[in-house]
């Protein structure tokens, strides 16, 4: 099975541009998680999608958006970037999601995004 | 509120060595527990999960963990350090209050040759 994938690998944005990332989860794979990764905060939980459907979010502000489609590719959205919106953006697929605590998450290998 | 603690932000063991990854926890719930590895410029993989089973788990590249409930740790132990293994590990436990994951800062493990 094809593992997850995630498009672009890197990104480079000015402040005040939108960027949409995308995620392609595991074929099967119904619950798509979306985490920001910096140096300073560490992993940080965004939001999850489960078949179309945002069903838990982090605390993030409302720059950050995401959606489902019905083939359970997920795209995350973030508009109006700011310098600290730079990190490494981690999607991870599972079969039933983050409501099942024993579901392993199996992670993309990440969007670098760069906001100069 | 779940939480978890990585007490060591580095770790540098000389290849064929042990290796002692430390992690606390604190849940209101019986706990779901994993040790991910993150390599340079690479995603997250799981290493093991510990989900009220057995309470020694073993994982994938001679890695396990015990889980100990009187002292709320899962530490990761290796018996014999490889180069390979240089990266950084997260412990990680499952937080049903609001079905997120709960990361600790991260331990980066260094193999001297």
């Amino acid at each position: 099975k094809a593992g997850v994938t995630q498009t672009p690998r890197y990104l480079i944005k000015t402040r005040g541009q939108q960027v949409t990332l995308s995620c392609s989860p595991i074929s099967g794979h119904r619950s798509v998680s979306w985490y920001q990764q910096t140096p300073g905060q560490g992993l940080q939980f965004l939001f999850e999608y489960f078949s179309e459907t945002q069903r838990n979010k982090g605390n993030f502000p409302g720059r950050f958006s995401g959606r489902q489609f019905s083939n359970s590719r997920s795209e995350m959205n973030v508009s109006t970037l700011e310098l600290g919106d730079s990190a490494l953006y981690l999607c991870a697929s599972s079969l039933e999601g983050l409501h099942l605590p024993t579901d392993t998450q199996y992670f993309g290998p990440g969007t670098r995004l760069t906001v100069l | 509120a779940q939480s978890v603690t990585q007490l060591d932000s580095h770790v540098s063991v000389s290849e064929g060595t042990p290796v002692l990854l430390r992690c606390n926890y604190s849940s209101s719930y019986s706990p779901s527990l994993f040790w991910y590895v993150q390599h340079p410029n690479k995603g997250l993989q799981l290493l093991l999960k510990y989900t009220s089973a057995a309470t020694l788990v073993k994982g994938i590249n001679g890695f396990e963990a015990e889980f100990k409930k009187s002292e709320t740790s899962f530490h990761l132990t290796k018996p014999s350090a490889h180069m390979s293994d240089a990266a950084e590990y997260f412990c990680v436990v499952s937080d049903q209050s609001n079905y997120q994951l709960i990361w600790g800062a991260g331990t980066k493990l260094i193999i001297k040759p």
